[in-house]
């Protein structure tokens, strides 16, 4: 069965630093990575997602994440982090790009923390 | 943008009574999908429907019933509450073709007590 471990629960990060999330999943197949960002009472929005291709994609928000299927991780990855990246951070798998690709596999999910 | 919007919000129930919780979709999208939220954890997918009066156990469905009366509406249904089903349960979409982002309610904070 595909599963989606994070690591780190928390991450704590002064404002403009860099910031890396870890992804590791298990998957049998072609997997589809997705990384979502859910802010405080609120549902869940897309930042990203990887479709077999590019290893590295690009997201909203200046949030880019890179696919290794050697290592099997998805790392999410912000050059200088704003107090409005204060959410937790979702890694998920799914085995299916149509209709199906709500049926999602999810990590644990990081809470990041933004310091001044 | 698309929407998808839940009901109630939150909502404090009775071990043993019957809950309801609403979504509803107004994407013309034919996927829907119930997730449960627990503390400190990600989300687990419950029920799912591709098309209407037709539904679909996902990993966690015991203890759940869902319904899926026309395109647009998708209720989960805790017959009988529990404890443990005290979570934030959350309901999403997506199209069966074509773009494939799949579009989140704010979710339903729901305790049982």
């Amino acid at each position: 069965a595909q599963s989606v471990t994070q690591p780190d629960a928390r991450v704590t990060v002064s404002e403009g630093a860099s910031l890396q999330l870890r992804c590791k999943y298990s998957y049998f197949g072609t997997p589809y990575l997705f990384w979502y960002v859910q802010y405080p009472r609120q549902g869940l929005q897309l930042l990203l997602k990887y479709y077999p291709g590019d290893p590295v994609v690009q997201g909203v928000n200046g949030f880019e994440a890179e696919f290794s299927k050697s290592n099997s991780s998805f790392h999410l990855r912000k050059a200088s982090v704003h107090w409005s990246d204060w959410a937790v951070y979702f890694c998920a798998v799914s085995m299916d790009t149509g209709g199906l690709s709500g049926k999602l596999t999810f990590g644990e999910g990081t809470q990041v923390t933004v310091i001044s | 943008e698309a929407a998808v919007t839940q009901s109630p919000r939150s909502k404090v129930a009775v071990t043993g009574g019957k809950v309801t919780l609403s979504c509803h979709q107004t994407n013309n999208h034919d996927y829907m999908y119930w997730y449960r939220q627990d503390t400190g954890h990600g989300l687990r997918l419950i029920h799912y429907s591709y098309v209407a009066d037709s539904t679909e156990k996902g990993d966690i469905p015991d203890g759940y019933k869902a319904s899926r009366p026309s395109q647009e509406n998708f209720s989960l249904i805790l017959e009988l509450a529990s404890l443990s089903q005290t979570a934030v349960y959350f309901c999403a979409s997506t199209a069966g073709t074509g773009t494939t982002e799949v579009f989140f309610g704010k979710g339903t904070r729901l305790t049982v007590v």
